[in-house]
């Protein structure tokens, strides 16, 4: 297993297009965040699967976002009607709650929206 | 909001130890001080975390003053591939969502 995998790595899109990014996790990784990062910024959560089910989802999470992590296992994310204001870099981590070690999160490379 | 306070920048020769401090006055008694770290353009990376004790680990030490309203990262032997932005984050258990400040832009110079 090589980490977090995000996928593309860059996105460049028109405003008022649909965009999906996809996130694998670690694979024995039950939990599974997303995060938003503009420049300059630290990281801000969007939400949170532990397994299939999504457990809590940030206010900025507007409702043209939406995520998904069906069987638990990889994720995505898509952005309706995409605005310049959500130009940013999405981040995708996975942490494991059963572990006896607690390594923290590990995060993807993130996926770099631009919208144009 | 994030419940830590970090200088915004730091700058560290490289080869001398760079100390990286950081308040957390309100935590409680039961909340974990984690760092993470972010070099330019990838995601963060866990570095270390901490309850009450002092830890050390391949990357780095974590020293928590004995009432635990402060901690200090310790990079012992900082290169410039340390430069980076790094985080002090406090929270209940790593399985907890994480909230990021703005964190305190290392730089390492040569």
């Amino acid at each position: 297993d090589t980490g977090v995998s995000q996928d593309p790595r860059h996105k460049i899109t028109k405003r008022g297009q649909n965009v999906t990014f996809r996130c694998d996790p670690i694979s024995e990784h039950n939990r599974l965040y997303w995060y938003r990062q503009t420049l300059g910024q630290g990281p801000e959560f969007l939400t949170y699967f532990q397994n299939e089910a999504q457990l809590e989802k940030s206010r900025l999470l507007s409702d043209r976002f939406s995520a998904e992590r069906p069987k638990g296992s990889f994720s995505t994310l898509e952005i309706q009607r995409t605005e310049q204001g959500d130009s940013a870099m999405y981040l995708c981590a996975s942490s494991n709650t059963m572990g006896q070690r607690d390594y923290g999160y590990t995060f993807g490379s993130g996926t770099r929206l631009t919208v144009v | 909001d994030a419940k830590t306070t970090q200088p915004p920048s730091m700058d560290c020769a490289e080869g001398r130890a760079a100390n990286l401090p950081c308040n957390h006055s309100t935590i409680s008694g039961n909340e974990y001080v984690y760092w993470y770290r972010q070099i330019h353009s990838q995601g963060p990376q866990y570095i270390i975390h901490g309850l009450k004790n002092n830890e050390t680990n391949e990357m780095a030490s974590l020293i928590i003053t004995e009432d635990r309203k402060s901690s200090t990262l310790i990079l012992p032997h900082a290169t410039l591939r340390d430069t980076a932005v790094y985080y002090c984050i406090v929270m209940l258990t790593s399985y907890d969502k994480v909230i990021f400040g703005p964190g305190t832009s290392l730089s390492v110079i040569p």
